[in-house]
């Protein structure tokens, strides 16, 4: 297994448009979760998925961003119509099943997509 | 609610020195989980270590060691004979276990401090 992918590495867009990510986690691990990291800060919780299941959301997660695990493998996260604020790294990260010995909490990242609005 | 916090923000170095980065963790819980991650320039948050809330026994490994202490609310984080390749900006992190006593991957993370080892 190469870990966690993330796709696309870099985006540039205008204000107004739309982008999507996508994540394809570790094969095993059931769990997937989106954070972002803005400039010197560390990463903020956006929302986890169990499977298929989309079990949280963060109050920073607008109505603008959705995020789906249609099959419970790869995740996409949407952001519509853009603006500056959302200029960030976007993290992608998946953690195996309770019982693992690696711990369900223990997360491994992948290297992110970074989003510059302009 | 949670927070940590990583009182130094930037941390200078010759190589060889020791170094040891400060976490402070707030929480209500009295079952929780603390990290440590290491996101070195590339960018990828790798996992360092965890240690939960009923285990206060300090931990080594290599260079690294880490020392909890519950009455302080502290998670520090020492590296012993630092290394050029330490420079990385690192995170402590907090996770509850929620009132189902599990914990999963929602993680409060602290601001971080970057290490830069000089040679």
């Amino acid at each position: 297994d190469t870990g966690v992918s993330q796709d696309p590495r870099h985006k540039i867009t205008k204000r107004g448009q739309n982008v999507t990510f996508r994540c394809d986690p570790i094969s095993e691990h059931n769990r997937l979760y989106w954070y972002r990291q803005t400039l010197g800060q560390g990463p903020e919780f956006l929302t986890y998925f169990q499977n298929e299941a989309q079990l949280e959301k963060s109050r920073l997660l607008s109505d603008r961003f959705s995020a789906e695990r249609p099959k419970g493998s790869f995740s996409t996260l949407e952001i519509q119509r853009t603006e500056q604020g959302d200029s960030a790294m976007y993290l992608c990260a998946s953690s195996p099943p309770r019982g693992k010995a690696s711990g369900a909490n223990v997360l491994t990242f992948g290297a992110g997509s970074r989003l510059t609005v302009l | 609610a949670q927070k940590v916090t990583q009182a130094q923000t930037e941390i200078s170095v010759v190589e060889k020195e020791d170094v040891t980065l400060d976490c402070v963790y707030e929480t209500r819980d009295t079952t929780y989980y603390l990290f440590w991650y290491k996101q070195p320039p590339s960018g990828e948050l790798v996992f360092l270590i965890r240690r939960n809330s009923f285990d206060e026994q300090n931990e080594i490994s290599g260079r690294y060691s880490w020392n909890f202490q519950k009455s302080t609310s502290s998670f520090n984080f020492t590296i012993t004979a630092s290394q050029v390749v330490d420079s990385a900006v690192y995170f402590c992190a907090l996770s509850e276990a929620g009132a189902g006593g599990t914990s999963y991957g929602k993680l409060t993370f602290g601001q971080g401090t970057i290490l830069t080892v000089h040679p």
